[in-house]
């Protein structure tokens, strides 16, 4: 069956880096344009980056511009976000999630998320 | 950037009544790239709706989407007890990608 699998998340003081990864399997991943979506902790969901299938593309939430970076390796069917300058208002839960429109737009710039994972905790704190 | 406002932000109801969520749109969505999810405590998002009125594989047809340009409802015909949980809208028409605030359906 699809699966989705994060790891990578802990604690990390403010201005620190970390890298969060997300196992796919169960799909085609190299075909599927895949996301990063967050929850901060009593909060609601935020999108925070999308890339296309083949890598060609990124879209990012005007939040992490410039501190994050969404990349996948197809030979391992793993996407990352590195994560760096973390401020503590990065703390959550992040989730990845793969993309499940087929259409032009969201091929492109990312659409709705029809399979998540169970998410990995980052906590960013001195 | 299209701002969701979901309305209510609690609703209280018993099982077996009927659910009628609302999320608003500044500015519309095109082309009614709108999406629904579910989400209950400890666990991820589970995707319900898409194109505003598709159900997603597996959902139950008691969960209904409507709407377009900027109104949009979900609607759950017969609450069942595994659906009191927190209901996000979500629209793909525009970068960025943006989520509403939730509404949570809670056990009057």
């Amino acid at each position: 069956q699809v699966q989705l699998v994060e790891s990578g998340g802990g604690v990390v003081q403010p201005g620190g880096s970390l890298r969060l990864s997300c196992a796919a399997s169960g799909f085609t991943f190299s075909t599927y344009g895949m996301h990063w979506v967050r929850q901060a902790p009593r909060k609601g969901l935020e999108w925070v980056a999308f890339i296309r299938y083949d890598g060609s593309n990124e879209h990012y939430g005007d939040s992490v511009k410039g501190r994050f970076s969404i990349s996948r390796d197809k030979s391992k069917n793993t996407l990352y976000l590195q994560m760096n300058s973390l401020r503590v208002e990065d703390t959550a839960v992040y989730y990845c999630a793969k993309e499940g429109s087929g259409t032009y737009y969201a091929v492109n710039n990312g659409g709705y998320m029809d399979v998540w994972g169970k998410g990995t905790t980052v906590t960013v704190s001195s | 950037e299209i701002v969701l406002t979901q309305s209510p932000g609690t609703l209280s109801l018993s099982p077996g009544e009927r659910a009628t969520l609302s999320c608003r749109a500044s500015p519309s969505v095109s082309s009614s790239y709108l999406a629904w999810y579910q989400q209950k405590p400890g666990q991820a998002p589970r995707l319900l709706i898409y194109g505003a009125s598709i159900r997603a594989t597996g959902i139950p047809d008691r969960f209904s989407g409507s709407g377009s340009g900027t109104d949009f409802t979900l609607t759950i015909s017969r609450l069942e007890p595994e659906d009191f949980a927190v209901y996000y809208c979500q629209q793909y028409g525009r970068s960025p990608l943006t989520f509403g605030g939730g509404t949570k359906v809670e056990i009057k």
